[in-house]
């Protein structure tokens, strides 16, 4: 069967640091991968989605950016936070088979940056 | 781009009491899914519709996609504790194969 791990599952984090979060994927071979952000008590705005290795579309000019360097692993990164970029992070995976629509969440990393 | 809305924002209702979520959107969706969210979890999903006017029950949940195909809701029937948390829509950008989430339906039942 499939999984999806995400770590750290809490970072706290000063204002300026470098941030990477990292997400894998088992049980499934080139999977469409997707990150997205949700801030407290809102929705998800999706950040990132690759749909193979080194293939990155970015949604949302801002500071963070995304890796795809082997077929399983998204990392999500940063030179430097802000205030803004805190959140609730989460990584995705959908089967690339057209029909198979559904998205599979990771458990999320809660980040306050300070 | 896609907008999905979703109204209402937050319902709070006693237990065994129903509650519907309606998903509405401008232009004509390609696929309705629906997933929950536990407080402090992930958002895991629940139902896919893809047909115009298509109903699909899932125990006490009954989903439905509107004939046009701007709209779709989520009814509960007879609420419990555990039905509480964050009810979301999303509908599937074909050209990206990424979803686009209305804002959510905070639901809380009072025992």
């Amino acid at each position: 069967s499939q999984t999806i791990h995400q770590w750290p599952a809490t970072l706290v984090q000063p204002v300026g640091s470098p941030l990477s979060l990292e997400c894998t994927v088992e049980g499934t071979s080139n999977p469409n991968l997707y990150w997205y952000r949700q801030a407290a008590g809102r929705g998800l705005q999706l950040l990132f989605y690759s749909v193979g290795i080194g293939q990155i579309s970015s949604e949302v000019p801002q500071n963070l950016s995304a890796s795809r360097p082997q077929d399983r692993q998204f990392i999500l990164s940063s030179k430097k936070l802000l205030l803004s970029d805190s959140g609730f992070y989460l990584c995705a995976w959908r089967s690339p088979t057209i029909l198979k629509e559904t998205q599979y969440f990771g458990p999320g990393t809660r980040l306050l940056v300070l | 781009g896609q907008q999905v809305m979703q109204i209402p924002q937050y319902q709070h209702v006693q237990e065994g009491e129903d509650f519907t979520t309606y998903c509405n959107s401008s232009t004509t969706l390609s696929n309705i899914q629906w997933y929950k969210q536990r407080p402090g979890g992930h958002p895991v999903f629940l139902i896919q519709l893809v047909k115009s006017g298509e109903v699909k029950k899932q125990k006490r949940l009954t989903f439905q996609f509107g004939e046009a195909k701007k709209n779709s809701s989520l009814h509960i029937t007879a609420t419990q504790t555990t039905d509480v948390g964050t009810y979301f829509c999303a509908d599937m950008d074909t050209g990206r194969r990424a979803l686009t989430f209305g804002s959510g339906t905070r639901l809380q039942v009072q025992p």
